[in-house]
């Protein structure tokens, strides 16, 4: 099945401690994102990837880092996690083959995360 | 500065027909596209246009106006399932820029 696949699903931690959201799509994607939402704000995104190797900022990119060694994985780093950044973590991807194909984002489930 | 506006909350009636309109300011325009999500869950993709015109996928069609950068969604035959939010998408100048607006909320009522 194809799909966009994130860990952990839920998570609690506390301020200052490091952490990782995986994220793995197996469409052979080349572009992929992250996006937090959070209510009144909508999707934000926070960091995208064209390609492998390729990474570049959205417009929330404060606090995160991102990396693209394999095409297939996209994780999202929380160095030094703060209570602002509790939100719902949404990673997508899409092709770049045809007219439509970088507007057709296909999400993961999304990964609730809360700083304490 | 960047910008896309949609209604924030919307009602029909089952077996109705609902518009939802949206409006962008954007540095440059590569396509508008919809999604839909229900609460707490994965937005999933519905509709794109990149041209003028109406984009028809069963229930739901899209409409695209370039010059004034405007666009709607149109849900027709309403179900209860339809309640959801319904977010509207513009990619921007810098390619890999996925705009979101914040979402009109869709209830239906029997």
């Amino acid at each position: 099945e194809a799909q966009v696949t994130q860990n952990p699903r839920y998570l609690i931690t506390v301020t200052g401690k490091k952490l990782t959201v995986t994220c793995s799509q197996n469409m052979n994607h080349e572009y992929m994102s992250w996006y937090r939402q959070d209510p009144g704000l909508g999707l934000r995104q926070i960091y995208y990837s064209m390609n492998v190797e390729v990474t570049d900022k959205g417009d929330v990119p404060e606090g995160y880092k991102v990396s693209r060694k394999e095409k297939r994985n996209f994780p999202l780093i929380l160095e030094s996690p703060s209570p602002n950044q509790t939100s719902l973590y949404f990673c997508a991807s899409s092709s770049h083959e045809g007219a439509s194909g970088a507007n057709v984002l296909t999400f993961g489930a999304g990964s609730r995360l809360t700083v304490l | 500065g960047q910008n896309i506006d949609q209604p924030t909350e919307m009602t029909a009636t089952e077996g109705a027909i609902v518009q939802i309109n949206c409006t962008y300011q954007t540095s440059g325009f590569y396509g508008l596209s919809w999604y839909q999500q229900h609460d707490g869950g994965a937005p999933t993709f519905l509709s794109y246009n990149a041209l003028d015109g109406l984009e028809e996928t069963g229930r739901f069609s899209s409409f695209l106006s370039r010059s004034d950068s405007y666009g709607y969604l149109l849900l027709q035959e309403l179900q209860m399932k339809d309640s959801a939010s319904y977010l509207c998408a513009v990619r921007d100048l810098e390619g890999g820029k996925l705009i979101f607006g914040q979402g009109t909320e869709l209830s239906v009522k029997p």
